[in-house]
């Protein structure tokens, strides 16, 4: 099957950048999300690209993805304390709108 | 409105108890699932429904029935669980489009089955 990796942890600084990675191996993407879980919560989009796309920005979140290495990332600018959750990464593929998720990576905030 | 709600937001229930799980949108999406998510793992699809109909069930056992009544509606029965069906059930719900769909998601029940 197909797998979409991502790191389990991640810790910033309040205020710098993070930058959450995803890989996948299936090139037939369409397109590709990042959602956000806070503790005991549902899932939040966040944002989302399509797989004809490099880049995409909205407000403090950068989406970049390069098709060739099969790679997708997150950056969050300026984070804060709010920010703390598990962010998962995500995939439809042609002719099926069935998600895969990535593992999860779970972002802390050093104050 | 993006909003996908559930009820109850928390289920404890025994072995030999029915309970049922509801999810509505009001987004006039026309596609529904239920997905199950276990501590620090991602979520697990079990059912989507298309157009009401069942379209896919990832071999769930049998003692998950989901139903859906309308488009805005869905429902998932629950019959003689076991202790490992204890999760997070999220409801989620798109337009319908297939591949090009974006699912939104509601914020869960937490079922505990003793």
């Amino acid at each position: 099957g197909e797998d979409v990796e991502q790191s389990l942890f991640l810790s910033v600084r309040e205020g710098d950048s993070s930058v959450i990675n995803c890989t996948y191996t299936d090139s037939s993407s369409t397109y590709l999300y990042w959602y956000k879980q806070e503790p005991g919560a549902g899932l939040q989009l966040l944002t989302y690209i399509f797989s004809n796309m490099d880049m995409k920005q909205d407000q403090r979140l950068t989406v970049l993805l390069n098709k060739k290495d099969k790679h997708l990332s997150l950056r969050i600018a300026d984070t804060q304390t709010g920010d703390s959750a598990i962010y998962f990464c995500a995939r439809t593929h042609f002719g099926n709108e069935k998600l895969t998720f990535g593992t999860g990576t779970r972002l802390t905030i050093i104050p | 409105d993006t909003e996908v709600t559930q009820t109850p937001k928390h289920l404890v229930m025994g072995m030999t108890n029915k309970k049922s799980l509801k999810c509505e949108q009001h987004m006039g999406h026309r596609a529904m699932y239920w997905y199950k998510q276990k501590a620090k793992k991602p979520p697990e699809l079990m059912f989507v429904y298309s157009y009401e109909k069942l379209s896919i069930n990832e071999s769930v056992p049998s003692r998950f029935s989901p139903e859906c009544p309308n488009s805005s509606l869905l429902n998932l029965h629950l019959h003689a669980l076991q202790p490992e069906d204890s999760a997070l059930y999220l409801c989620a719900s798109s337009p319908g489009q297939g591949a090009t769909d974006t699912q939104y998601f509601g914020p869960g029940t937490r079922l505990t089955v003793l």
